[in-house]
């Protein structure tokens, strides 16, 4: 059984640009969550998704989004990237209405600096 | 909405001695509540949760937390502490409604001294 997978690990982007960040969920997990973990602070939920669609949505303005595909891989897109987006962004996949029972299997992220 | 405060920053303590990282939380309802240990550039490492029942769970690595509703704290807790539980811990909590999400604490870094 494989675990949560992210791509790539590190990535510099210039402000202003965009940026794809990609997860492989683990296998038999159906839903995918973001998170956007600042330096020295908790993760954030930026979105979740099921059956390719959001199912709910953090305090992130519309310029991050994501994609689930049928494979249940998932797409964070980050639109006119700002500085205060340099972070660890962090996926997890979950069984769905059986994620709190059975948690919530994070990657190891990919560290996303914007300069 | 819900919280999450782990009021320590740093917790410090000789390899041997008993820890307690500490949690509290503010949700409507009943909670669900987890435990990550994340080390250095690397993602979350689940240790355990609490869903319902006994108050006292057991978790990962020999780690344990007790659940107080009265006192809505969730606080970590190993009785003889490694060397290698040196890490960042978090605290979370999910409410039990329709929003799945989970919202993290602030975090708190365990140094485990030799």
């Amino acid at each position: 059984e494989t675990g949560v997978t992210q791509s790539p690990t590190h990535l510099i982007k210039t402000r202003g640009q965009q940026v794809t960040l990609r997860c492989s969920s683990q296998s038999g997990h159906n839903t995918v969550s973001w998170y956007q973990q600042a330096l020295g602070q908790g993760p954030q939920f930026i979105f979740q998704y099921y059956r390719e669609e959001e199912n709910g949505r953090g305090n992130f303005p519309p310029r991050f989004s994501g994609l689930q595909f049928p494979n249940y891989s998932s797409e964070l897109n980050v639109n006119a990237l700002e500085l205060d987006d340099s972070a660890l962004y962090l996926c997890a996949s979950s069984l769905a209405g059986l994620d709190r029972a059975y948690g919530y299997t994070f990657g190891s992220g990919t560290r996303l600096t914007v300069v | 909405a819900q919280s999450v405060a782990q009021p320590e920053d740093q917790v410090n303590v000789a390899e041997g001695n008993p820890l307690t990282v500490k949690c509290t939380y503010s949700v409507s309802g009943n909670p669900y509540l987890f435990w990550y240990v994340q080390y250095p550039n690397r993602g979350l490492q689940f240790l355990l949760k609490y869903i319902t029942g006994d108050n006292l769970v057991k978790g990962s690595y020999g780690f344990e937390a007790e659940f107080n509703k009265s006192q809505t704290s969730f606080h970590l807790k190993k009785p003889s502490a490694l060397v290698s539980d040196s890490a960042l811990y978090f605290c979370a909590v999910s409410p039990s409604g329709s929003a799945r999400q989970l919202t993290f604490g602030s975090g708190t870094q365990l140094t485990v001294l030799p």
